[in-house]
C-alpha cells in the first residue's frame, strides 16, 4: 500500500534536545512538506522541498532543520533554537511542483516536558 | 501566512442535516482545496476546484467557488455521524508559491 509513514506518533523531549522526526514516503512524489499544526489552528508551513537535496524555507523555519538525501525520506529535526515545539507534526507530499493535492502521513505528537 | 479563513469556526447539526462552510481567501489562486481531518490525524483531501470553475460535486460534496468575491463554500448534504471531523480550505496562490496556503479549519459536530 502506497503511503506516508510518519514516525515516531508520540515523543516527549526534555528542554534543550534536538529530536528528529522521521517521513517516508514510498508514492513516488516530488515534492514533500513539513506543517506544524497547533490546537484549534490551520497548518503553518515550516519547510518543503521540490527535489532532492534541495529545499526551502516556510513560513516558520526558525529552530527546524530538514535534509532531502533520497526522494523517498524528508526527515525533520527540532532543535534546542525552537522556543515552543511542543505542537502536532504533519508530512505530506504531493506529485509535482504544483500542490494540485497533498497527501498526509498520520502525524507525530512532540511533547517537552 | 494563512490566506484562507474558515467560517464558522465550530458547526453542530443532527444527523440527516445538511452541514454548510465557507471559506475566504486574499489574493488570486489558481486552485482551492478542502480537507478533511479526523481527531488526532493526518488531513486527508476531499476535492480540488480551479479557478475557472465554479461549482463540483463529489458524492454527497458540493463545493462552489466565487473568485470576485474570494470565496468558497463546503456543503455536506444528509450528514453523518462518521462526517465528524475539522475541514481546512486550501488555497494555491498565483504566482508560483509552489505551496498551499491552509486557513484554520471549520469543526463539524453531527450528533446521532
Amino acid at each position: 500500500d502506497g503511503g506516508i509513514t510518519q514516525s515516531p506518533k508520540y515523543l516527549f523531549r526534555k528542554e534543550g534536545q534536538n529530536v528528529t522526526l522521521s517521513c517516508e514516503q514510498n508514492l513516488n512524489h516530488d515534492a514533500m512538506y513539513w506543517y506544524r499544526q497547533d490546537p484549534g489552528q490551520g497548518l503553518r508551513l515550516i519547510y518543503y522541498s521540490q527535489i532532492v537535496n534541495d529545499f526551502q524555507k516556510g513560513d516558520i523555519a526558525e529552530g527546524y532543520s530538514v535534509s532531502r538525501e533520497k526522494k523517498e525520506s524528508f526527515p525533520l529535526t527540532v532543535t534546542s533554537a525552537q522556543k515552543n515545539p511542543t505542537a502536532f507534526y504533519l508530512c505530506a507530499s504531493s506529485q509535482g511542483r504544483n500542490p494540485s493535492e497533498l497527501f498526509f502521513g498520520e502525524g507525530s505528537r512532540l511533547t517537552v516536558l | 501566512s494563512q490566506q484562507g479563513e474558515e467560517d464558522p469556526q465550530a458547526l453542530s447539526i443532527q444527523e440527516g442535516e445538511n452541514a454548510t462552510m465557507n471559506c475566504s481567501y486574499k489574493t488570486s489562486i489558481n486552485n482551492l482545496q478542502w480537507y478533511r481531518q479526523n481527531s488526532g490525524r493526518g488531513l486527508v483531501h476531499l476535492i480540488l476546484i480551479r479557478s475557472n470553475e465554479r461549482e463540483k460535486h463529489s458524492g454527497r460534496l458540493r463545493v462552489t467557488l466565487d473568485t470576485s468575491k474570494k470565496s468558497s463554500s463546503l456543503l455536506i448534504t444528509a450528514s453523518r455521524a462518521a462526517d465528524t471531523a475539522s475541514y481546512f480550505c486550501a488555497t494555491d496562490p498565483k504566482g508560483g508559491s509552489e505551496k498551499l496556503v491552509f486557513g484554520k479549519g471549520t469543526k463539524l459536530t453531527v450528533n446521532p
